[in-house]
């Protein structure tokens, strides 16, 4: 596809399950991002790849919350033992670059519910 | 602290009725100011980025200008299409990738 691809769209979890989200970068792009947005909030950071190097999860909110990108294609977000404070979407975007130019490619998002 | 404020949080409009939208920045060394656009249920759409006081960017019915302190993204005779949510970011000053997003301007323009 043409841009960045997420999956699920939407994912319900029962408090304490784990969840993986998945996101499939625009084909070439060096540079992939997570981010977290709640309802009503901007965008917040949570971990940067350039290729399949993690340069950056400062983000992360806990060790709960895990990023891999082990080809430099494709990412995956893993969360362990989710709470409700982990409902949000969370938004991966990918860049050509190292990003710096703040030209962000964004998917749609993956809306995750913690009931 | 908050190193972007975005205002209004909601801002309403008559399709045709000019305004602007704020982004108060604090973070000092400023290494660009960039504009998004977001439509509901989907991910932010970039639109401008902004370097220097004095610099401006247009994009059809929108300019952004940029200040010492604070953007401006003007919309001239908004049509209903331009609704969104408009978001400011910058980069913190230890990183040049991150981006350290505001909340938001909630714009919504009627018929």
């Amino acid at each position: 596809g043409a841009g960045v691809s997420q999956s699920p769209r939407y994912k319900v979890a029962k408090r304490g399950q784990d969840v993986a989200l998945r996101c499939d970068p625009i084909s070439g792009h060096v540079s992939l991002f997570w981010y977290q947005q709640a309802l009503g909030q901007g965008p917040e950071f949570l971990t940067y790849f350039q290729n399949e190097a993690q340069l950056d999860k400062s983000g992360l909110p806990s060790d709960r919350f895990f990023a891999e990108r082990p080809e430099g294609s494709v990412s995956t977000l893993k969360i362990q033992r989710t709470q409700q404070e982990d409902s949000a979407v969370y938004l991966c975007a990918s860049s050509s670059g190292t990003g710096e130019t703040g030209e962000l490619f964004f998917g749609e998002g993956s809306r995750l519910t913690v009931l | 602290e908050d190193q972007v404020t975005q205002s209004p949080e909601a801002l309403r409009l008559q399709e045709g009725e000019s305004s602007s939208l704020n982004c108060s920045y604090t973070v000092s060394g400023l290494r660009g100011l960039f504009w998004y656009r977001q439509d509901p249920g989907k991910g932010p759409e970039f639109l401008f980025t902004l370097y220097s006081a004095g610099e401006e960017k247009e994009k059809e019915r929108l300019k952004a200008t940029l200040t010492k302190k604070e953007s401006f993204l003007h919309i001239t005779a908004p049509k209903p299409e331009d609704s969104a949510t408009y978001l400011c970011a910058v980069p913190p000053p230890s990183s040049g990738y991150a981006l350290n997003f505001g909340k938001g301007t909630s714009l919504l323009v009627t018929p």
